[in-house]
């Protein structure tokens, strides 16, 4: 069991926009920022978001917000290019280990 | 921009020495990078594994109950990992990946191909 938890499936139309949802607790969320990787078809992961910050070649149209121990992940103007695996991560001080969720398949219809 | 690429044995029989090294071309493995390993299940969950600095200061993951070691070779520019008493739970796609970043702000910049290691007799 993924010490992150993901939505297992998000789907949305082309221009659309969508967010996946990170959530942990104090451990994990509490002081250290959360990372987004992008997999597209069983390749090597790629970061799309570290923090706040965006990875250099990343567009602007992805964008995190936080609630809570919940870290969102919100991809405006949906593209056929964005669907992929996604993945958060963050460093869980509690474990002394850098911790994944379990991933969410972004499926563009 | 940094390439990592990873070599080694595809096929490993139970109970025997998993060995893995991760070359780093076109940065200095002297930066202030963490080289993590990383691997991959079948089922695509991702686990961190451990990362060592320049240094030679090592992390490890608790949950692979000191079965992994990594090292590092600053001369080649490559760092290893050995798993040792392999299981069918061990196979999966292991990536070498560089953490980078701003302290406080770290996130695995760049990965590895990856590599299929299947533990099978």
């Amino acid at each position: 069991q993924s010490a992150l938890t993901q939505e297992a499936s998000v789907s949305g139309t082309v221009g659309q926009r969508v967010t996946l949802s990170c959530t942990g607790n104090r451990n994990n969320f509490g002081s250290y920022p959360v990372g987004w990787y992008q997999q597209i078809s069983h390749g090597p992961p790629k970061a799309v978001m570290y923090g706040s910050s965006l990875p250099s070649g990343i567009p602007a149209r992805f964008s995190v917000s936080k609630s809570g121990t919940t870290v969102s992940l919100t991809i405006s103007g949906l593209q056929p290019d964005d669907e992929a695996n996604y993945y958060c991560s963050t460093w869980d001080s509690s474990l002394g280990a850098w911790v994944f969720g379990g991933g969410t398949k972004l499926t563009v219809l | 921009q940094m390439q990592l690429q990873e070599s080694g044995p595809g096929l490993v029989k139970p109970s025997e020495t998993l060995s893995l090294t991760c070359s780093v071309s076109r940065y200095s493995i002297f930066g202030d990078n963490y080289w993590n390993w990383i691997r991959q299940s079948p089922g695509e969950e991702l686990e961190w594994i451990g990362s060592v600095y320049h240094s030679g200061r090592t992390y490890y993951n608790a949950s692979l109950n000191s079965r992994a070691t990594i090292e590092i070779d600053t001369s080649k520019s490559e760092f290893s990992l050995k798993l040792t008493s392999v299981t069918a739970a061990d196979t999966a796609v292991y990536y070498c990946a560089s953490e980078g970043g701003r302290s406080g702000n770290r996130y695995f910049d760049s990965w590895g191909q990856g590599i299929l290691v299947t533990v099978s007799s």
